[in-house]
């Protein structure tokens, strides 16, 4: 069956510091990839996407992404995190030649000035 | 502005009372959804609709309803609302099916209580 996980329900990082939260998915084939962003009280944000080419994306914010076939993992990555980067960030699945859309069940980001 | 809008933001209502979340988009998109989100859950979802008068269900679709007579709108109906039901509601559009270009926009949710 075809999951999502995000193996870390909360992470704290001090400003400046650089930022990575996980995410791993199974599903048979390249499955469209997302990661959202959802700041308190908002909807979700779209940050960055993949389905094929460069395995390293660049998205909104200073995010970048890093597709591993192999590991079938989707990494979200920050250099540096400002103040702003907390909210709750969610990886997504989307199944190729459906409308399904698959969630993992978020990370809570808590940045220390 | 291209969104996505959902009304109420807050409802707290009462169990058995009927009652309709809307959702609209202005983005012509074909695909419409609607999620609810709960800790430790992320988010699941209700009820999709490929164009107007095509729904289906989706993870969790025990208790509501849905319609979509016109493409914009895409309500959400709780015909009998249970205490289980509490819970943060978004609606979503995309262009079409799932794909590098076609990613899903969030309305800013719906926060129901049921008591």
């Amino acid at each position: 069956a075809q999951s999502v996980t995000q193996p870390d329900i909360h992470i704290t990082v001090s400003e400046g510091a650089s930022l990575e939260l996980r995410c791993n998915y199974s599903y048979g084939a390249t499955p469209y990839l997302f990661w959202y962003v959802q700041s308190p009280g908002q909807g979700l944000q779209l940050l960055l996407k993949y389905f094929s080419g460069d395995t390293l994306v660049q998205g909104i914010k200073g995010f970048e992404a890093e597709f591993k076939r192999s590991q079938s993992s989707f990494n979200l990555r920050k250099p540096s995190v400002h103040w702003s980067d907390a909210a709750e960030y969610f990886c997504a699945v989307g199944i190729s030649g459906t409308y399904k859309y698959i969630f993992g069940t978020g990370t809570r980001l808590k940045v220390l000035a | 502005e291209a969104q996505v809008t959902q009304n109420p933001r807050y409802l707290i209502t009462v169990t058995g009372k009927k009652l309709t979340v809307t959702c609209s988009q202005n983005m012509n998109h074909e695909y419409m959804s609607w999620y609810r989100q709960d800790p430790g859950l992320g988010l699941r979802q209700i009820y999709y609709s490929m164009n107007v008068e095509v729904t289906d269900k989706g993870d969790v679709p025990e208790g509501y309803k849905v319609s979509r007579k016109e493409k914009r709108n895409f309500p959400l109906i709780l015909e009998s609302p249970s205490p289980n039901q509490t819970s943060l509601y978004f609606c979503a559009s995309s262009l079409s099916i799932p794909t590098k270009d076609s990613p899903l926009h969030f309305g800013n949710g719906t926060r129901l209580t049921v008591t």
